[in-house]
Formats: structure tokens, sequence, C-alpha cells
């Protein structure tokens, strides 16, 4: 079965610096899908940004990139310029591609303080 | 575009009362559906997921249930609520096909059972 690890249970980042969050997985599968996701203190749960196994290149999303390493099945998240408005839980999510799998595996979280 | 809701947004039930949650989709067919628990400052455990109506897989043997009686509608029960059952609870969905296929989530219900 798949794991999704969150080892760090909380991280702090000065305001405009840069922080990175790490993830690591585990599975036996060679194509599948990697997100993460944001809940802040309103509990709504955001994605933040998403990645395809069979990509090579690490997706991008604005201050959010990822540094996807299949090998290592790490899925590290990197926030630029941090913002106060990015203190949050942070969740890295795993799901298959096979056929008939429906199920979302989550990490345990990584909350993100932003100090002013 | 899609829009998924929940409600109630909050609830305060004694132990042993009813319990009936629901959400709903909009803007999409035939779309996986899901329901999460998360107790404060932890992760999401996931209770029950269902690929169409009256399909219900459950995760969790608890004293929950879930139903699907539209395809766009989801609702998760109890007969006798319990303390441990207090919690929030996330609703999900996420749809077939190519592409990258992420939940969405609802904004969630903050469920104390006291």
């Amino acid at each position: 079965a798949q794991t999704v690890t969150q080892s760090q249970p909380e991280m702090s980042v000065q305001e405009a610096e840069t922080v990175t969050l790490s993830c690591t997985y585990d599975t036996s599968e060679s194509d599948y899908y990697l997100f993460w996701y944001k809940q802040p203190p309103s509990r709504q749960m955001i994605l933040v940004i998403r990645q395809e196994a069979y990509k090579q290149q690490n997706a991008t999303e604005n201050r959010f990139s990822v540094n996807f390493q299949k090998a290592a099945k790490s899925f590290s998240l990197k926030i630029s310029d941090s913002q106060l408005g990015d203190a949050a839980m942070y969740f890295c999510a795993y799901r298959s591609t096979t056929s008939g799998t429906y199920k979302y595996i989550f990490g345990t979280g990584t909350r993100l303080k932003v100090l002013a | 575009s899609q829009t998924i809701h929940q409600w109630p947004a909050t609830l305060v039930q004694p132990v042993g009362s009813p319990l009936s949650l629901e959400c709903t989709v909009e803007g999409t067919s035939n779309p996986n559906l899901y329901w999460y628990r998360q107790a404060a400052g932890r992760g999401l455990q996931l209770l029950f997921y269902s690929v169409g109506i009256g399909q219900i897989s459950s995760e969790v043997p608890q004293n929950l249930s879930a139903s699907r009686p539209q395809d766009r509608q989801f609702i998760l029960s109890s007969k006798k609520l319990l303390l441990s059952d207090s919690g929030f609870y996330l609703c999900a969905w996420s749809v077939l096909g190519t592409g990258a296929r992420e939940q969405y989530f609802g904004p969630g219900t903050r469920l104390t059972v006291t």
C-alpha cells in the first residue's frame, strides 16, 4: 500500500524569504499523481500545485514550485517570497492512476508559520 | 464552474442524538465523492467514498454511514453520536478522465458532540 510522509510537523519562515516543505512517499507504481494542498485557518482545503509522475519537469504555480525526485520518491514544495497569507497547514497527497483506484493518500501535514 | 456545498457549517449535538450532514456538487456529472474527518490539528481520515449512486465504500468501521441518493448528493449520517465523533468533516469530489484528477473540497462542517 502507498504511504505519504511529511516529517516536519511545523516550519517557520520570515516574510519574503523562501521555505521548503518536505514530502516523501512509498509506492511500487510507476505512474501516479502528487498534490500539495493548503489549509488556512478557515480550514478550506485549497489545491496549491499538482504533478504528474510521468512528467520530468517540475510543476510551478507563481511563487509555488515543486522539486520532484521520482527515484528518491520525494516531492517537496518550495514557497518563494513568503507572505503572511501563506501561513497554513500544508498537506502532501498521492493518487494512483490504476484503473478502479479512487482513493487519495494524505500526509499528516506541516504547519507553516510566517513571521513578520 | 464546479461548486461544492456543505451544510450545516457548524453543529453542536448531544451524545446519542442522530446526525445528518449533506454535501452537494454543482457543475459536474458523475463525480467521485468523499467524506473525510479531521481532528483538531491533525490529518485527514477518509471515511467513505462513492463512485456512483448507491455505491458506497467504507474505510473505517464506526457508527457512521453514508448514502448517495442522487448523482451529486452525498450524505453522512449517524443514528447515535459518540463523543469521539467530534471533528471537522470535509466533503470532496473528483472526476475520472484525463488530467491530474485532483480533489476539490467543500468548506467543511465543524461538529461538536457534547
